[in-house]
């Protein structure tokens, strides 16, 4: 078993849907968990971050951390073609820069 | 203020052969990570370098060595090259002393093997 798991999609949705996406992980050492964004060839980048349980918003993005049932969610509202990307949830007990481990990837298609 | 940049992008070499693998650390960034990302898969922790010292390792065998740079440049030395190792190296640096800063990522150099 994996420490932390994604579901791979793809996933397409239509301009404007709201979208959520998962991961669920084993290791309850894990404190910080972080959501990354990858655009085809590129590197990725940070999204969102948020330190142990809690919900976290910005723009329109929401990032969710339920602890007791290892489980981490991004909300994406009013999606739009721009957001289509590989979504990678990444998680760590050491920091938020140090030895992450990071789910598979869930590829997001928003189809204008 | 430069990003992350890595050298070369692309790379092809043979099963068994040696690679070096470059980054350049952001502005102001004293840490560096490596890490590997296999096609569809998420990116695998190497390991990290602070100040010169590794700080930390992932799962991968010896072959895999680095070197950070006083400039905070970084260098990913592979071995023995295996037909496995194909895959898109991704170096991120950060600000060390910060537990809640930000990976910065390069935009990778893909390694074909053959």
């Amino acid at each position: 078993q994996k420490e932390v798991e994604q579901d791979p999609g793809p996933l397409s949705v239509p301009e404007g849907a709201i979208v959520s996406l998962n991961c669920t992980y084993s290791n309850s050492a894990f404190q910080y968990f972080m959501w990354y964004r990858q655009y085809s060839r590129k590197g990725p980048e940070l999204l969102m971050y948020t330190y142990s349980s809690g919900n976290k918003e910005d723009g329109r993005f929401t990032a969710q951390v339920d602890k007791s049932s290892k489980y981490i969610s991004l909300f994406i509202r009013d999606s739009q073609p721009s957001d289509s990307a590989t979504y990678l949830c990444a998680m760590s007990e050491y920091g938020a820069t140090n030895k992450l481990i990071f789910g598979t990837g869930t590829l997001l298609a928003v189809q204008p | 203020e430069t990003g992350v940049t890595q050298s070369p992008t692309h790379l092809i070499k043979t099963r068994g052969q040696q690679v070096t693998l470059r980054c350049s650390s952001q502005s102001g960034h004293n840490t560096v990570s490596w890490y590997q990302q296999a096609l569809g898969q998420g990116p695998q922790f190497i390991f990290q370098y602070y100040r010169e010292e590794e700080n930390g390792r992932g799962n991968f065998p010896p072959r895999f060595s680095g070197l950070q740079f006083p400039n905070y440049s970084s260098e990913l030395n592979v071995n023995a090259l295996e037909l496995d190792d194909s895959a898109l190296y991704l170096c991120a640096s950060s600000w060390g002393g910060d537990l809640t800063g930000e990976l910065f990522f390069g935009e990778g150099s893909r390694l074909t093997v053959l």
